[in-house]
């Protein structure tokens, strides 16, 4: 089947630092890309819709500042979390959308623990 | 009103049963749709497809109701291993927009 690949799978950092996560679609193309966000016990919380070669789209509420999303070909989407806070520890996870089916695939997630 | 709607549940069930989980979608032009199961601290797995026309795999079947607007999950002979949040998801767009989530059903299935 499809795979994504999410690097880091964890990841623990100081306040105030920039964390980078890639979303790697190995063997399939993907135009959109998604990131999304979950708190424990929560559902999966969009963040944004990240399409190849142009700008990302993001839901309310999201700061594009913080979170700069960049989908520079069909396989590779990075979410990275710019002066990160506390309050941005939460498990991060990517999916990618194959072109004609519909379907999508997800990273293995990324958790992120900022101190 | 959400565009995509479950019932949170829970459902627990024995083994054995057969449970059904319904969801419901306000964009009357959306072009596909999914089943996803997430456990705990995991990603989302992409369970089945759902068209039309119906289909089945093994103990799962997957229903599509235009007219309503609602997709519906059946798992039958319901296992341990079942125990699961069950997503389902709707493309407005297959190729294009976003894919939007329900918020999920969980399913807890007890000895």
């Amino acid at each position: 089947g499809a795979v994504v690949s999410q690097h880091p799978s964890w990841v623990i950092c100081k306040s105030g630092t920039s964390v980078k996560i890639e979303c790697r679609s190995l063997d399939f193309q993907a135009t959109t890309m998604f990131w999304y966000r979950q708190f424990p016990k929560q559902s999966l919380m969009l963040m944004a819709t990240s399409n190849e070669g142009s700008k990302a789209t993001y839901e309310q509420g999201v700061e594009k500042d913080k979170f700069l999303i960049n989908h520079a070909s069909l396989t590779l989407s990075t979410l990275t979390v710019t002066s990160a806070h506390p309050e941005d520890s939460s498990f991060y996870i990517c999916s990618a959308r194959r072109i004609n089916t519909g379907e999508l695939f997800f990273g293995e997630g990324s958790r992120l623990t900022v101190l | 009103r959400k565009e995509v709607e479950q019932d949170p549940g829970p459902f627990n069930v024995p083994e054995g049963a057969t449970v059904a989980f319904n969801c419901t979608y306000s964009n009357s032009a959306s072009q596909s749709f999914f089943w996803y199961r997430q456990d705990c601290r995991k990603e989302p797995k992409l369970l089945m497809s759902v068209y039309s026309s119906g289909n089945e795999d093994g103990r799962f079947t997957a229903q599509l109701n235009r007219a309503s607007q609602y997709i519906s999950l059946l798992i039958r002979d319901s296992k341990l291993s079942d125990s699961a949040t069950y997503l389902c998801v709707v493309n407005g767009n297959t190729n294009a927009g976003k894919s939007t989530f329900g918020d999920g059903t969980t399913l807890t299935v007890k000895p």
